[in-house]
């Protein structure tokens, strides 16, 4: 069974920064990219960033660039995401999923998600 | 950047058919795929390549994708099928990227 379980989240206060890990198990983890997606409370889902089974080749979305890190220990079956510079508006919950085939396409199983409120 | 857009509601009965559209520009030419979400749950993958379902999903479930538009259709809605629905592209530019649209909330009455 394929289960994914992040962890890391917390309360911090803006410029601040966190590391989420998301824990993989029941699948190859090292054969797949793989996906952060974040929901701010209340509203939709926003893709963050991906990551190719070698960390070779990563993506953001705009509002990150520069100021997170995803990355990866395949001997580990984890995932990661580094965030700093954070900002109000990054508060949401953090999604880690697995991306089925190729660079992108689309996210096949999810995480239950891990909280992170930015605020003083 | 690539937006999607989907209206914020639909309104169904039960045993009734609910259609969710998904617009973007020329859509048509990419594969689009469809989430479901219940409050407080992760996101559940239901449609993906325009049309096609994970092991476990009800065929109730089905999608349609052309021209501008892509249609996440769920027939024999039951209270349950209850939930934001969401659509979602890979933007294969020179800076790729994943897409989601706003989200519509289906409102079984």
């Amino acid at each position: 069974e394929v289960q994914l379980v992040e962890s890391g989240g917390g309360l911090v206060q803006p410029g601040g920064s966190l590391r989420l890990s998301c824990a993989a198990s029941g699948f190859t983890f090292s054969s797949y990219w793989m996906s952060w997606v974040r929901q701010a409370p209340g509203k939709g889902l926003e893709w963050v960033a991906n990551i190719k089974q070698d960390g070779s080749e990563k993506y953001y979305v705009d509002s990150v660039k520069g100021r997170f890190t995803i990355s990866r220990d395949n001997a580990k079956n984890s995932l990661y995401l580094q965030m700093n510079s954070l900002r109000a508006e990054d508060t949401a919950v953090y999604y880690c999923a697995r991306v089925p085939y190729g660079e992108g396409a689309y996210f096949d199983y999810w995480g239950q998600g891990t909280l992170v409120t930015v605020s003083s | 950047s690539y937006v999607l857009t989907q209206p914020p509601s639909v309104s169904v009965a039960p045993g009734q058919t609910a259609r969710i559209t998904c617009g973007g520009n020329n859509i048509g030419s990419k594969s689009v795929h469809w989430y479901q979400q219940k409050p407080g749950q992760a996101p559940v993958l239901v449609v993906y390549d325009d049309s096609d379902r994970p092991s476990g999903i009800p065929e109730r479930f089905s999608g349609s994708n052309s021209g501008n538009t892509a249609t996440l259709t769920i027939s024999r809605v039951e209270a349950g099928d209850e939930a934001d629905y969401y659509c979602q592209v890979w933007d294969s530019s020179s800076d790729p990227s994943g897409v989601f649209g706003g989200g519509t909330k289906l409102t079984v009455l």
